[in-house]
């Protein structure tokens, strides 16, 4: 199982607001910041958020991350049938290796 | 614009091994920590190893340690995996990955294609 604990499914009404979890522990999420990724099957993943809660340049503001001790979390408003995809969180553990969610696969209804 | 390619996949046997290529373009290769990331079929990233962007530290995941070694080669600016004593369990897309700084932070701002490793007899 992985490090980084996420719930495999969410869904979500077009238009709606989702969030998506993702739980950690004080070796990881509680010392460094969270990233996380969009990945649609069959092509590579995409960063959304970096740094708890810093978007790249290009990602819409609908994204936005945010963390609380070893938890983290990425909410996504104004749900479109686009976003559609699994999504990742990742961090870096101090035992010295990076970590990654297991995934949520988020369904627009 | 940045790029990366990755190539050296393919079907290897148990016990094989396999020397996995990243050639980089778009971006100073040597400011930027970088990392391998693998997707077994049907299933979610995984972390394999990461080299910062001077190439002095290197990490591995319990997983591969003691079987892969990353590497970097600036004058190429090109990233390498080396992966020994392959197991079924190393059958995975692997994807090269730049970090958006120097140090390994897993925020990954630029991904490959990944290339196919399948681990067979």
């Amino acid at each position: 199982q992985s490090v980084l604990t996420q719930a495999p499914s969410a869904s979500g009404t077009p238009g709606q607001r989702v969030t998506i979890s993702c739980s950690g522990s004080s070796s990881n999420i509680g010392v460094n910041t969270v990233s996380w990724y969009q990945q649609v099957p069959g092509t590579a993943p995409k960063l959304l958020i970096y740094s708890n809660n810093q978007r790249p340049s290009g990602v819409p503001d609908r994204f936005s991350g945010s963390k609380s001790g070893t938890s983290a979390s990425l909410a996504i408003s104004g749900l479109q049938s686009e976003d559609e995809a699994d999504y990742y969180c990742a961090a870096w553990d101090d035992s010295l290796n990076g970590v990654f969610g297991g995934g949520t696969k988020l369904t627009v209804l | 614009e940045v790029q990366m390619v990755e190539s050296g996949g393919g079907l290897a046997q148990p016990g094989g091994s396999l020397r996995l290529s990243c050639v980089a373009s778009g971006f100073t290769f040597s400011n930027y920590a970088m990392s391998w990331v693998r997707q077994a079929p049907g299933k979610g990233l995984e972390w394999v190893a990461g080299i910062s962007g001077s190439g002095g530290s290197r990490y591995y995941a319990d997983s591969v340690k003691g079987r892969c070694t990353i590497s970097r080669d600036k004058s190429k600016n090109t990233l390498y995996l080396q992966v020994n004593s392959l197991r079924a369990e190393d059958t995975a897309i692997y994807y090269c990955s730049k970090d958006v700084g120097t140090y390994n932070d897993v925020h990954f701002d630029y991904w490959g294609q990944g290339t196919l490793v399948a681990v067979s007899s």
